[in-house]
């Protein structure tokens, strides 16, 4: 099964500043990697797939990167509904599909 | 508009049974694998079971293997997950969700809380 690992755990920002989120996978995943945001009290969105391909109607601050085992989700200048959890989820090797545990990104 | 919604949810004694359901409306149901994906109370997301177009193929964690049944009917739109012998580590809210790629979720319904107790 591959883990997947998210750091920091808790990223604590103000508006407007920038947040480099962390996945790392435990053997390669190539680029399936995909990351969702997940708001109190409501289901995931997917935000970004394939490690770099934003979904439509996913803002242009949002943007991911990396292949194999490191990648990184960055939020450019963060708006006030991005205050969130972020998940990472690989689908290379299924199953089972794994996600990370989260990192929670946080007022400052 | 993609919805999903789905029931059934609720509380269950352990060792009991629960069937979840999940109606879609606003895509091609027929051709696209499905998913359940589920949330313990304060904790992270952790895949269930996927089911692919027709119904022939099945997927499962192997916590569930040999408990939980995933299952479609494409004539209704309706995908369902069928809970054997629960357990209280099976206490979560339960999400249904479409592939967009294989093991990709796009679309997520809003949840169904089981809670597995005494």
């Amino acid at each position: 099964e591959v883990v997947l690992t998210q750091s920091p755990a808790t990223l604590s920002l103000s508006p407007g500043e920038r947040a480099t989120l962390s996945c790392r996978a435990s053997q390669t995943v190539d680029s399936y990697l995909a990351w969702y945001q997940q708001r109190p009290g409501q289901a995931p969105r997917l935000l970004i797939y394939d490690a770099s391909v934003r979904v439509i109607d996913v803002p242009t601050r949002f943007s991911g990167s990396g292949s194999g085992t490191d990648f990184t989700l960055t939020i450019s200048s963060l708006e006030p509904e991005d205050f969130a959890i972020y998940y990472c989820q690989q689908r290379r090797y299924w199953p089972p599909f794994t996600f990370g545990p989260g990192t929670r990104v946080d007022l400052k | 508009e993609v919805q999903l919604v789905e029931s059934g949810g609720g509380l269950v004694q352990p060792g009991g049974s629960l069937t979840l359901s999940c109606a879609v409306s606003g895509f091609t149901f027929s051709s696209a694998w499905m998913t359940w994906v589920r949330q313990a109370p304060g904790k992270g997301l952790e895949w269930v079971a996927n089911i692919n177009e027709d119904g022939s193929a099945k997927y499962y964690m192997d916590s569930v293997k040999g408990r939980f049944t995933i299952s479609r009917d494409n004539a209704k739109n309706s995908l369902s997950l069928h809970m054997n012998s629960l357990r209280a580590d099976d206490t979560a809210v339960y999400y249904c969700a479409r592939n967009y790629v294989r093991g990709t979720f796009d679309y997520w319904g809003q949840g169904t809380l089981v809670t597995v107790s005494s």
